[in-house]
């Protein structure tokens, strides 16, 4: 049972806009910034937004982050193929002096 | 540039320890804590515990207080895992990961993983 919330489940059709969202608590999301990061099967995770909807760079601006009281939300605009991955949501949190992730959501693009 | 090194796949028996290295290279190691997450097959990222390379300051996950210990090797500016008395459901591949803020989740720079596999 993952502390953050994410739906399991994602999917769009290329070119379309798709949100995942992540839920947490006051002690996590409600106090600190959330950040992103995309999986491919076998491969390490990568970061995709910090501090809420900040883009590292290389990151394309069709991903955007933006948080709200003690949930957030990772929308990528303009599907494609190769955003087929795993998302994770993280947040510190000040109960446990750690990062706290989401359960992760698999994106697919039919 | 940065790069965490991690060191090789292990098979072991139920009951033995485990000692993951991660080397890190590229870039001041006493800036940045080094966490430790693990994934197990088909399933999520779960944190396990951080060092702070500076002063060897830990913080572990409580579901791996008693079983974990990650040190910080200043001859060789190495990061290690000990996990003890595993068992078959510890079957994962372990990463380590550059926290670029303390106390952020913001992990900029990721090992390759390494595949432990518990198994009798």
């Amino acid at each position: 049972q993952s502390v953050l919330t994410q739906p399991p489940s994602a999917s769009g059709t290329p070119g379309q806009r798709v949100t995942i969202s992540c839920s947490g608590s006051s002690s996590n999301i409600g106090s600190n910034y959330v950040y992103w990061y995309q999986q491919v099967p076998g491969t390490a995770p990568k970061v995709l937004l910090y501090q809420n909807d900040q883009r590292p760079s290389g990151v394309p601006d069709r991903f955007s982050g933006a948080k709200s009281g003690t949930s957030a939300s990772l929308a990528i605009s303009g599907l494609r193929s190769d955003d087929e991955a795993d998302y994770y949501c993280v947040a510190w949190d000040e109960s446990l002096s750690g990062p706290v992730f989401g359960g992760g959501t698999k994106l697919t693009v039919l | 540039q940065v790069q965490l090194v991690q060191s090789g796949t292990e098979v072991k028996r139920p009951g033995a320890s485990v000692k993951v290295s991660c080397k890190p290279s590229g870039y001041t190691f006493t800036g940045y804590y080094i966490h430790w997450v693990r994934q197990a097959p088909g399933q999520g990222l779960e944190w396990m515990g951080w060092i702070n390379p500076t002063n060897g300051g830990t913080n572990y996950a409580q579901k791996f207080r008693g079983r974990v210990i990650v040190t910080w090797d200043t001859s060789t500016s190495t990061a290690y895992m000990d996990l003890t008395r595993l068992r078959s459901d510890d079957t994962a591949v372990y990463y380590c990961a550059r926290e670029f803020y303390d106390g952020s989740g913001y992990f900029d720079h990721w090992g390759q993983g390494t595949l432990i596999t518990v198994s009798s």
